[in-house]
């Protein structure tokens, strides 16, 4: 089974910095995806790729952008940082087989102030 | 694009008693229908799912049903652990790069 990893439990972060979210899966799949967590609005898509440096925007893409310079690694930019976008994000990658499911990472919690 | 409704958004049961929760979806492309389980700090973990060719799919306490005339969905507990309680999420996905739509998740109880 594949395994997906992401290097920050628990972030703080003030307003405009850049942050990095890191996410690192273990068996060479194709598609990577971030989705943001918030209470009441469930798990929605900012962005996806599809293979080494080809990215989607998902749903919700309005400040983040994302990198995928390797194919186990996909990074999720908060280019400036704000208030609005403390929230829980979580990367994911589809399990082996069309149509099986995904694998999450645990989270990383994102607290901009 | 997709949506996803998920209700209810709380569900609070008696330890022993069924839970359901139920889902509609707008695509009509929509062929895959995952459900996940969410534990107190941890992502979501799938924990059964629907294809379209199939009205029902049971595993041990749990089972899916799909109504893909109407476009809804719903998943079934029956016998409720307090092992249950948990944030659960239903999804929808019509196949393209595998990307998925979410409900917006129930917080079902199980009450000891």
């Amino acid at each position: 089974d594949v395994k997906v990893t992401q290097s920050s439990r628990y972030l703080v972060k003030r307003t405009g910095e850049k942050v990095f979210l890191e996410c690192v899966q273990d068996m060479d799949h194709e598609n990577m995806f971030w989705y943001r967590q918030d209470p009441g609005l469930g798990l929605r898509l900012i962005y996806f790729s599809y293979d080494v440096k080809m990215k989607e925007k998902g749903d919700i893409p309005e400040g983040y952008s994302v990198s995928r310079e390797k194919k186990e690694r996909f990074s999720l930019i908060l280019e400036s940082a704000s208030t609005n976008q403390t929230s829980m994000y979580l990367c994911a990658t589809p399990n082996q087989g069309a149509n099986s499911g995904y694998t999450f990472g645990s989270g990383t919690r994102l607290t901009v102030v | 694009g997709e949506n996803v409704e998920q209700h209810p958004s709380t569900l609070s049961v008696q330890e022993g008693d069924s839970a359901v929760i139920k889902c509609t979806y707008s695509d009509s492309a929509s062929n895959y229908f995952p459900w996940y389980k969410q534990e107190l700090g941890k992502g979501p973990q799938l924990i059964i799912d629907i294809r379209s060719n199939v009205g029902e799919k049971k595993d041990q306490r749990i089972a899916v049903t799909l109504n893909k005339t109407a476009k809804h969905f719903s998943l079934h507990i029956t016998e409720t652990q307090p092992e249950d309680s948990a944030v659960y999420f239903c999804a929808a996905s019509s196949g393209g790069y595998q990307k998925v739509t979410f409900g917006t998740g129930t917080k079902l109880q199980v009450i000891p």
